[in-house]
């Protein structure tokens, strides 16, 4: 079943670090560009970080920059996101996507994860 | 940085044509993509490269894109459309993602 699954959401306070988890399955996972993209509550979708098939290239959003990493390991079909100085701005649902295109990046998504809830309060 | 503008929310009747537009600099120069989101589900993309729709998704739904506006037209409008819709473009001049607003369609 061509899927992905997030995992790794959770509660933390400002200033402390999550990671998140996205498992692929179904699909050549190592041939496709892969991106985070958030959802704030009741709010709109927000780019995170877009890394290439093999890892070597990776885009940040500004507001992300310096605080998040992306990585990916093609053996084990999986994608990551270190969040580290999380802010309450952070909170959100963040989804991992597939780019549509295998083999380069076309920079739009075609398969989408459900989804984990990350909130940042003290 | 690039800026993608869509209305907040458009309402229109069952059997009517819904339209959602997209305004950017020059949008008619890049590739436009939208997503429709229903409450609790993730987005699907249902328009991309301006025109083309994925399979399963209906020729209901139809894309242009001219100038500085991208247009998601919804034909023939069903209950089942009622959902938030986004547009997306790459800005290559920043190697950004970048995603509208969204509107929210309500189906009267």
């Amino acid at each position: 079943q061509v899927q992905l699954v997030e995992s790794g959401g959770g509660l933390v306070k400002p200033g402390e670090s999550l990671r998140l988890s996205c498992a692929a399955s179904g699909f050549p996972f190592s041939d496709h560009y892969m991106s985070w993209i958030r959802q704030a509550p009741g709010k709109g979708l927000e780019w995170v970080s877009y890394v290439s098939s093999s890892g070597t290239t990776i885009y940040y959003a500004d507001s992300v920059k310096g605080r998040f990493t992306v990585s990916r390991d093609n053996a084990q079909n999986s994608l990551y996101l270190q969040m580290n100085s999380l802010r309450p701005e952070d909170s959100a649902v963040y989804y991992c996507a597939r780019d549509s295109c295998s083999g380069a990046g076309c920079y739009h998504f075609e398969l989408w994860g459900q989804g984990t809830l990350v909130t940042v309060s003290s | 940085s690039y800026v993608l503008t869509q209305p907040p929310s458009v309402s229109v009747a069952p059997g009517k044509t819904a339209r959602i537009t997209c305004g950017g600099n020059n949008i008619g120069s890049k590739s436009v993509h939208w997503y429709r989101q229903r409450p609790g589900q993730a987005p699907v993309l249902v328009i991309y490269y301006d025109t083309y729709r994925p399979s399963g998704i209906p020729e209901r739904f139809s894309g242009s894109n001219s100038e500085n506006t991208a247009t998601l037209t919804i034909s023939r409008v069903e209950a089942g459309d009622e959902a938030d819709y986004y547009c997306q473009v790459w800005d290559s001049s920043s190697d950004h993602v970048v995603f509208g607003g969204g509107t929210k369609v309500t189906v009267l």
